[in-house]
């Protein structure tokens, strides 16, 4: 089955610096490559996702990058602020299977 | 919409007793699934529901879990007798065919078990 594998488990950075977490997955099949953010005492909430036919994604301060030869993918914030202070899980999925998590990456934006 | 509505907040309870939880998905959401967030495990798939039919409840800790879901607004998670090792978040998630499946967490019920 899908293993995925996260890294840094926590990240701390000064505030505006920017910030990158990275994933493997295992599954060559997996095609959907979702990044939830939770914050304390709340659901995962999803901040941005990529599908295998696309490289790269970005959203205002957030992009993720894709490469599929290698099998890993990642989550890169710019110009940080506290409030990105929160626990980010990275995910895969093949199609109609389940959604893989990895472990998790506390960052935390120092002012 | 109000979201994926979670309840209990919180429930403490003691070993060997009944626990049930509750949750109501996204209206118009036609997956529902049951997450257990624990440090040593994160992010365990408990089981998901297709148009409130079980599809896949592999992960299922045990015959002490079970999940059932009568109609499309309401779903349970049910543990008895209830363990101190059960102690997690639990969450529901609701998700949809028609916006790509991309899925929408609960609040979450942090489950004590003494």
């Amino acid at each position: 089955g899908e293993n995925v594998e996260q890294h840094p488990s926590t990240l701390s950075v000064q505030e505006g610096d920017s910030a990158v977490i990275k994933c493997t997955y295992s599954d060559s099949a997996s095609n959907y490559f979702p990044w939830y953010k939770q914050e304390l005492g709340k659901g995962p909430q999803l901040i941005i996702d990529i599908r295998s036919n696309v490289g790269e994604k970005k959203d205002q301060r957030i992009a993720v990058t894709l490469n599929k030869t290698a099998k890993h993918f990642s989550l890169h914030i710019t110009e940080t602020q506290p409030e990105d202070s929160a626990v980010y899980f990275c995910a895969a999925r093949r199609q109609g299977g389940k959604l893989i998590f990895g472990q998790g990456t506390e960052l935390s934006v120092k002012p | 919409d109000a979201g994926v509505i979670q309840s209990p907040r919180h429930e403490v309870t003691e070993m060997g007793q009944e626990v049930t939880l509750r949750c109501k998905p996204i209206s118009g959401h036609d997956y529902l699934f049951w997450y257990r967030q624990t440090m040593m495990r994160g992010l365990e798939l408990l089981i998901y529901f297709n148009n409130n039919v079980p599809i896949d409840d592999s992960g299922m800790p045990e015959d002490r879990f079970s999940a059932k879901m009568p109609n499309a607004s309401f779903s349970t998670l049910k543990i008895q007798p209830s363990e101190p090792r059960d102690s997690a978040v639990y969450f529901c998630a609701s998700s949809s065919t028609v916006t790509n499946e991309k899925l929408f967490f609960g609040s979450g019920t942090q489950l004590s078990v003494l």
